[in-house]
């Protein structure tokens, strides 16, 4: 079974500055998925970023990009220039391709994002 | 619009209630999921539902029960609640090709007293 893991319980950066979220994860499949889920008090699970495994390229999205090294297994995050509206649990989760699909995700247990003024 | 929703948002229902949480998805996605989140925040998935067929069903008492009516609909049902259901339930949708991004619903809330 895969396993997700995010060794920040929490994490503090001031407004602007650039913050990066680590996530590392355990499986033995070549192909799959991995996504970065931002949780803000609303609860509501917002999607940040995905990523291919079969992609070298590392996936970006305006101010979040990730830093894939498929080798070591790990999935990080960064978020540069930071803003209030980014203070959220940031969940890492892992998504298998084989299985025919409808798999679930595996989460990390999540990093608490304070931003500070 | 709600892509995918769940009523209710908060439940409050005492030990041993038989208790149900309803969810829908206006995205036409064909599977839809139901995870857990603990008080630690620890999201889980309990089930995933493809074209009204369970796919997977993790470690879950047999007191969970899904049910889909349509693939727009997946309901949880739980019987004989216990302190340790309390949690926030997730309802989310996909497809089963592809990206799969999950799209999830805004949560519910139960308290078990």
């Amino acid at each position: 079974a895969q396993t997700v893991t995010q060794s920040q319980p929490e994490m503090s950066v001031q407004e602007a500055e650039t913050v990066t979220l680590s996530c590392t994860y355990d499986t033995s499949e070549s192909d799959y998925y991995l996504f970065w889920y931002k949780q803000p008090p609303s609860r509501q699970m917002i999607l940040v970023i995905r990523q291919e495994a079969y992609k070298q390229q590392n996936a970006t999205e305006n101010r979040f990009s990730v830093n894939f090294q498929k080798a070591a297994k790990s999935f990080s995050l960064k978020i540069s220039d930071s803003q209030l509206g980014d203070a959220a649990m940031y969940f890492c989760a892992y998504r298998t391709i084989s299985g025919g699909g409808a798999d679930g995700l595996t989460f990390g247990k999540g990093t608490h994002l304070i931003i500070q003024p | 619009d709600t892509a995918v929703s769940q009523t209710p948002k908060y439940l409050v229902t005492q030990m041993g209630n038989d208790k149900s949480i309803k969810c829908e998805q206006n995205l036409g996605h064909d599977t839809m999921y139901w995870y857990k989140q603990d008080s630690k925040k620890f999201l889980k998935i309990m089930f995933s539902y493809n074209n009204k067929e369970l796919i997977i069903n993790e470690t879950v008492p047999n007191r969970f029960s899904p049910k889909s009516p349509d693939k727009a609909h997946l309901n949880l049902h739980i019987n004989s609640l216990e302190l340790g259901d309390s949690a926030v339930y997730f309802c989310a949708s996909s497809y089963i090709e592809g990206y799969n991004e999950q799209f999830f619903g805004p949560g519910t809330r139960l308290t078990v007293l």
